[in-house]
């Protein structure tokens, strides 16, 4: 079954405005953590933001906020004041802990096109 | 920190052919993943190292593939007799492990013609 859903293959946003890049996730376990890397065709990950299960609230780096609605089940990144350079795959992952032994388990992302 | 290095960055190798690569973490991060990349696709785990102890594989890793990280630090991953299915990025990643410090590598792309 799959743990990270990304539900939009691609988004197109005018410069400047706001955009929300979709997450849900499905675990049992109380204790995880939800990240949002982004992949610019460079290839490398690069990390944006961490929000953990216990955290009471949304994380915040910069530009990028964590909407985290828990009962729900999603951890969706909004971008604000997007940028030409924003254009880049975003990542949704999960870390998940099993035995003792620990890795992020990653949806299969969204494009995101900013238009000038 | 000069963060996690991956080498080479590209590969092109003919099918059948072995290939090796190097990853070299961040020096206080003792946990260390590979991960793999296809078209389109998120990454995938691939297989997992605390210190030099080898801890979990995924069944995506075949007999052809194996994994070592002999003292702890670098780690190498090789693939032998390489399939076009093989082609894909290769990405590492490290960390203390226990919160959110996961640092990535750049990726070596083999390309399997």
């Amino acid at each position: 079954a799959q743990k990270i859903t990304q539900t939009q293959p691609g988004m197109f946003v005018q410069e400047k405005e706001a955009v929300t890049l979709d997450c849900t996730y499905d675990t049992s376990d109380p204790s995880y953590g939800l990240f949002w890397y982004k992949q610019p065709s460079s290839g490398e990950m690069i990390f944006l933001i961490y929000q953990g299960s216990y955290d009471q609230q949304n994380a915040t780096e910069g530009r990028y906020s964590l909407n985290f609605q828990k009962a729900r089940k999603s951890a969706n990144l909004v971008i604000s004041a997007s940028q030409l350079g924003d254009s880049a795959m975003y990542f949704c992952a999960m870390r998940e802990v099993s035995f003792g032994n620990e890795k992020l388990t990653f949806g299969t992302g969204t494009r995101l096109t900013i238009i000038p | 920190d000069t963060g996690v290095s991956q080498d080479p960055r590209h590969k092109i190798t003919k099918r059948g052919q072995n290939v090796t690569f190097r990853c070299d973490p961040i020096s206080e991060h003792n946990r260390l993943y590979w991960y793999r990349q296809t078209l389109g696709q998120g990454p995938e785990f691939l297989t997992y190292f605390q210190n030099e102890a080898q801890l979990e594989k995924s069944r995506l890793l075949s007999d052809r593939f194996s994994a070592e990280r002999p003292k702890g630090s670098f780690s190498t991953l090789e693939i032998q007799r390489t399939e076009q299915g093989d082609s894909a990025m290769y990405l590492c990643a490290s960390s203390r492990g226990g919160g959110n410090g996961y640092t990535f590598g750049s990726g070596t792309r083999l390309t399997v013609v």
